[in-house]
């Protein structure tokens, strides 16, 4: 079966750093790209980024340009979305999704279940 | 980045029924156009892709129309099971942006 799973609910203060993870499988990692996708609370989709895991190209929204860092580690078949310095404005839903295309880019097919983070002090 | 705009915000449907949603882009994205349904709770999911094409599972009430800039997802005959949160997306030009929304509901 083909699917995303995400790590577990986050609670952090602001200022601190934030990795959350996806991970893979019943598929080829390498060959599919993966992206990031937040909904803050009550909200709609912002598309953030994407990642190639086989060669870790990477594409942001300008939105999201230099606020996030989305990684890949192919070993573990794991994508990752990062960011530091945390406000309270992050508080929200991030979905890993992946695109249906191989190697190409399309609509998201599969989707990780949500990781809820929360920001507060 | 292209703007995508979906129309109305709302929808008021009664069961067994028509639903047609709208969505529009401020620039030409050919047929590089999805749409998902998103449950209160649970992750979206992919309804159509290319414009036109279901994906794996969704029902044949389904279906979606449009290239270029306008385009329509109709449901035909609501079940229950679909009063949701619809969106759509483009993935013709970075980034991949998604319309705010609508949200059908029962009537």
């Amino acid at each position: 079966e083909v699917q995303l799973v995400q790590s577990g609910a986050e609670v952090k203060k602001p200022g601190e750093s934030l990795k959350i993870s996806c991970k893979a499988s019943g598929y080829s990692f390498t060959t599919y790209w993966i992206g990031w996708v937040r909904q803050m609370p009550g909200k709609g989709l912002e598309w953030m980024g994407v990642i190639y895991p086989g060669d870790s190209d990477t594409r942001y929204s300008p939105s999201f340009q230099g606020q996030v860092t989305i990684s890949a580690d192919k070993s573990i078949s794991t994508a990752y979305l990062q960011r530091s310095s945390l406000k309270a404005s992050d508080t929200a839903m991030y979905y890993c999704a992946r695109h249906r295309l191989v190697g190409a880019f399309g609509a998201f097919d599969i989707w990780g279940q949500g990781t809820m983070v929360t920001v507060s002090s | 980045e292209i703007v995508m705009t979906q129309s109305p915000a709302t929808l008021s449907v009664s069961p067994g029924e028509r639903a047609t949603l709208s969505c529009r882009a401020s620039q030409s994205v050919s047929s590089d156009l999805a749409w998902y349904q998103q449950k209160p709770g649970q992750a979206p999911r992919l309804l159509i892709y290319g414009a036109s094409t279901r994906a794996t599972g969704i029902p044949a009430r389904f279906s979606g129309s449009g290239s270029g800039t306008e385009f329509t997802l109709a449901i035909s005959s609501l079940q229950s099971e679909d009063f949701a949160v619809y969106y759509c997306q483009q993935y013709d030009d970075w980034p991949h942006t998604f319309g705010q929304g609508t949200k059908l509901e029962i009537k």
